[in-house]
């Protein structure tokens, strides 16, 4: 079953700690993408790759960190330098050439 | 780089009518404009797109139109259903490897029974 997952799903952590959030492709696509949506917002690009050792900061790049050592993984983490952290993340992918981009079911995070 | 933004923010319409969301964008270079539909806590999907060589798509109840001259495309909902009741968002991107994608601010559509 080809697709983008997310993991985990609903994510608690405490103030002043770095979270790893996963987001795995199989859909062979050389992009990817991470959003963040606050409620009521729309899609925030935080960063995106466009293929393997590359990616580039997006417009709310700030206390984030992302690695593309594969190209099927494209891990974000939110570091103690995000001031306020507690969202729901969206990871997606697109194929060169096919431009339809795919999303993951979102990781929300909370940090208390 | 792109910038779209995106009209009305939230829209409510009696279900059976229509409804119309209307996009502007800024890269003239962006040549590939799709549309997607979230549902609340879900993902977003896409619905429908259209590329800068066509001026309007149709899907069913769903179509969209294209003016690259005046850089604004629209979404059009016929016959509105509770279904349709989600956030809608707009993007646009230029249909070139790896180019950033850059979404609208969403459109809170409401379809009243």
């Amino acid at each position: 079953d080809g697709g983008i997952t997310q993991s985990p799903k609903y994510l608690f952590r405490k103030e002043g700690q770095n979270v790893t959030l996963s987001c795995e492709q199989n859909l062979n696509h050389d992009a990817m993408y991470w959003y963040r949506q606050d409620p009521g917002q729309g899609l925030r690009l935080i960063y995106y790759s466009q293929i393997v050792n590359d990616f580039q900061k997006g417009d709310i790049a700030e206390g984030y960190s992302v690695s593309r050592e594969k190209k099927e993984s494209f891990p974000l983490t939110v570091t103690s330098a995000q001031k306020n952290p507690t969202a729901f993340y969206l990871c997606a992918s697109r194929e060169t050439g096919n431009t339809e981009a795919f999303f993951g079911q979102g990781t929300r995070l909370t940090v208390v | 780089g792109e910038n779209v933004e995106q009209h009305p923010s939230t829209l409510s319409v009696q279900e059976g009518d229509s409804a119309v969301i209307k996009c502007t964008y800024s890269d003239s270079a962006s040549n590939y404009f799709p549309w997607y539909k979230q549902e609340l806590g879900k993902r977003p999907q896409l619905i429908i797109d259209i590329r800068s060589n066509v001026g309007e798509k149709k899907d069913q109840r769903i179509a969209v139109t294209l003016n690259k001259t005046a850089k604004h495309f629209s979404l059009h909902i016929t016959e509105t259903q509770p279904e349709d009741s989600a956030v809608y968002f707009c993007a646009a991107t230029p249909d070139n490897y790896g180019q950033n994608f850059v979404f609208g601010p969403g459109t809170r559509l409401s379809v009243l029974p």
